[in-house]
This record gives C-alpha cells, sequence and structure tokens, in this order.
C-alpha cells in the first residue's frame, strides 16, 4: 500500500535559519503529492501540492519539488520566522478507489525561536 | 476557496453518552468526506471513508457500531461517538474532497477536540 515517511521532529530552529523537512513516499502509480500545515488547536491546511514528476509547488516562501526518481517530496524554506511554528504533514492522493485517498505522513513539529 | 466547516469546536460529555459532529462543506459538493483522529503525538489516524448517500467505509480497527457516521447530503457528514469512554477523548477531524476533482487537495475542518470525562 501506500506510504509516507517523513523526519520526526521536533524540529527546532532560530529566525532566518533555513528549513529542510524531508518527505519520501511509496505509491503505486502517479500520486499527487502534498503539505499541509497544522496550527496549534486548528484543523490542516493545505500549505503546497504538485501532481506530477518535477513539478515544484510553493506558497508562502515554502517550496517542495517532486521527485520521482527518490520518491521524495522535501520541505524546504529559506529563512523561517516564528509565525511558521507549527505541524507540517506530508501526504499523498491517489484515486485507485475511484475516490480521492489521501495517505498522511506522521508530522513534523517545526519551533522557530526568536 | 472551499471551505468546510466544522461544528463544535469543542465538546466536554460525560461518559456513556454520546455526540454527534457535523462536517459541512460550505461552497462546494462533497461527494466523499473523510473522518481523521488526532492523537497526541499528533499522527493523523484515518477512521472512515463516507460517500453520499451509501455506507461508510471503515478502516482495520475501527469500531462501525461506536463511530457512526452519516453523509445524507452532498454538504453534509456527521460522525456519532456512541457510549463515549474516556479512551474516545481525542481531536477528531473532518476533510472533504470536491465532486470530480481527483487529485485536487483535502480541505480540512478545524477539528473538534472531545474529552469524556
Amino acid at each position: 500500500g501506500n506510504s509516507v515517511t517523513q523526519m520526526e521532529g521536533p524540529v527546532t530552529l532560530s529566525e532566518e535559519a533555513f528549513l529542510t523537512i524531508n518527505c519520501t513516499y511509496t505509491a503505486t502509480g502517479y500520486p499527487s503529492l502534498f503539505w499541509y500545515v497544522q496550527y496549534p488547536g486548528e484543523g490542516l491546511q493545505l500549505l503546497l501540492k504538485a501532481t506530477k514528476a518535477d513539478d515544484k509547488g510553493s506558497n508562502k516562501g515554502f517550496e517542495a519539488t517532486y521527485r520521482k526518481e527518490t520518491t521524495s517530496f522535501h520541505l524546504e524554506k529559506g529563512s523561517v520566522q516564528v509565525s511558521d511554528s507549527a505541524v507540517y504533514f506530508c501526504a499523498l492522493s491517489d484515486t485507485a478507489r475511484g475516490y480521492q485517498k489521501v495517505t498522511f505522513g506522521t508530522g513534523t513539529k517545526l519551533q522557530v525561536i526568536p | 476557496g472551499a471551505v468546510v466547516s466544522q461544528h463544535p469546536s469543542w465538546v466536554i460529555c460525560k461518559s456513556g453518552t454520546s455526540v454527534k459532529i457535523e462536517c459541512r462543506s460550505l461552497d462546494f459538493q462533497a461527494t466523499t468526506m473523510f473522518w481523521y483522529r488526532q492523537f497526541p503525538k499528533q499522527s493523523l489516524m484515518l477512521m472512515a471513508t463516507s460517500n453520499e448517500g451509501s455506507k461508510a467505509t471503515y478502516e482495520q480497527g475501527v469500531e462501525k457500531d461506536k463511530f457512526l457516521i452519516n453523509h445524507a447530503s452532498l454538504t453534509l457528514s456527521t460522525l456519532t461517538v456512541t457510549s463515549a469512554h474516556p479512551e474516545d477523548s481525542s481531536f477528531y477531524i473532518c476533510s472533504a474532497s470536491q465532486a470530480g476533482q481527483g487529485g485536487s487537495p483535502l480541505h480540512f475542518g478545524n477539528g473538534t477536540r472531545l474529552t469524556v470525562t
């Protein structure tokens, strides 16, 4: 079956540091890939997505590139802010069952300190 | 953008009672809705997939008689936790997929914090 593996947290960085959160996946077919962000006490929000190989998703300074050869979708940001502190989930979706089923990674907590 | 409203945002109930959580898609039709349970160390567990007008599909290990799911319309799905016990205390999140939008992202509600005393 499908699976998503992402680095364990928490990740603690100083403001303006470079961020990488690794994500690799296992899937049959050609899934779409996503990063979701969850702020404390809230549901998940889509951060960015990529639907095919070599696509780059980007939003709010975050980027991730769909790498089919390495089955990866690492999240990066050049300069993090305190407001980026949240839990980040890597996810993939497929429509093998005729509807969209999403598989999530376990989430990585990011703490940015001033 | 697509909005999913989940209600209530938090609820406290006594052991043995039932609690209903609603999930509504406000500006789109959701043929499929998903119910997740989030555990303290943040991992999301898919509980069930709810298709409008048909029975929900439960994931392995999820008691369908305890977690009743109803998807009566294209904009509303409900999760009822029956005879709740303290171990059911958790954060429950719903999400919805837009009809005919394979590969599009899910839209999430803001979650419901259930505390069973």
